[in-house]
């Protein structure tokens, strides 16, 4: 079964606008992490932000915010204020156990000028 | 300010063949990681390492083989390369700590001719 799904294949956002990459997971287990990578078309994978399932606030990091909603097992990545060099595949990552990380298919983001 | 250095950054091989991909990180790190990296499918964790002399088998191990020679260092080695295993393979390491997330080397794209 699918632990994560980020159901946007493509999005497309103004540039200095902001946008919300959508990313369900699935766990039965109530300790988990969720972390958000950028990978530019040069090929790395950059590490975003982060979010504990015990964290109380939403995490935030510069122009990243988690839209965190535990019952509705969602964490959507906020990007504000998008920039040119925004453009890039994002993904949504679970962490289960210290060794198990299970990523999503990613969402492509392309930013207009 | 290397990080995860990853060699080769490019190679093809022949059916049949047998190649080692190489990775070190200088951050110390406990855990180190392989994953393939598909279209439309994310990344996914070949084998893992969670400290000097083990290793474990991740989601799609078939066809791979590990060794963590120290440390520093986690290779991993196809012996009969064959042409499923086409792909973009990276190696990541963490730190100890349940929010720290996996840094990632630049990437191998591997063909199989």
């Amino acid at each position: 079964a699918q632990k994560i799904t980020q159901t946007q294949p493509g999005m497309f956002v103004q540039e200095k606008e902001a946008v919300t990459l959508d990313c369900t997971y699935d766990t039965s287990d109530p300790s988990y992490g969720l972390f958000w990578y950028k990978q530019p078309s040069s090929g790395e994978m950059i590490f975003l932000i982060y979010q504990g399932s015990y964290d109380q606030q939403n995490a935030t990091e510069g122009r990243y915010s988690l839209n965190f909603q535990k019952a509705r097992k969602s964490a959507n990545l906020v990007i504000s204020a998008s920039q040119l060099g925004d453009s890039a595949m994002y993904f949504c990552a679970m962490r289960e156990t210290p060794n198990d990380m299970r990523f999503g298919a990613g969402t492509r983001l392309t930013v207009k000028p | 300010n290397a990080g995860v250095t990853q060699t080769p950054k490019f190679q093809v091989l022949k059916t049949g063949q047998s190649m080692t991909l190489q990775c070190a990180q200088d951050m110390n790190h406990n855990s180190m990681y392989w994953y393939r990296q598909d279209p439309g499918m994310g990344l996914r964790l070949i084998y893992y390492s969670a400290s000097e002399g083990t290793t474990d088998k991740g989601e799609v191990p078939n066809g791979y083989n590990v060794s963590r020679l120290n440390k520093r260092e986690f290779s991993l080695r196809l012996e009969s390369a064959a042409p499923s295993q086409t792909s973009v393979y990276f190696c990541a390491s963490r730190g100890t700590g349940h929010n720290q997330p996996q840094h990632f080397g630049d990437g191998t794209r591997l063909s199989i001719l």
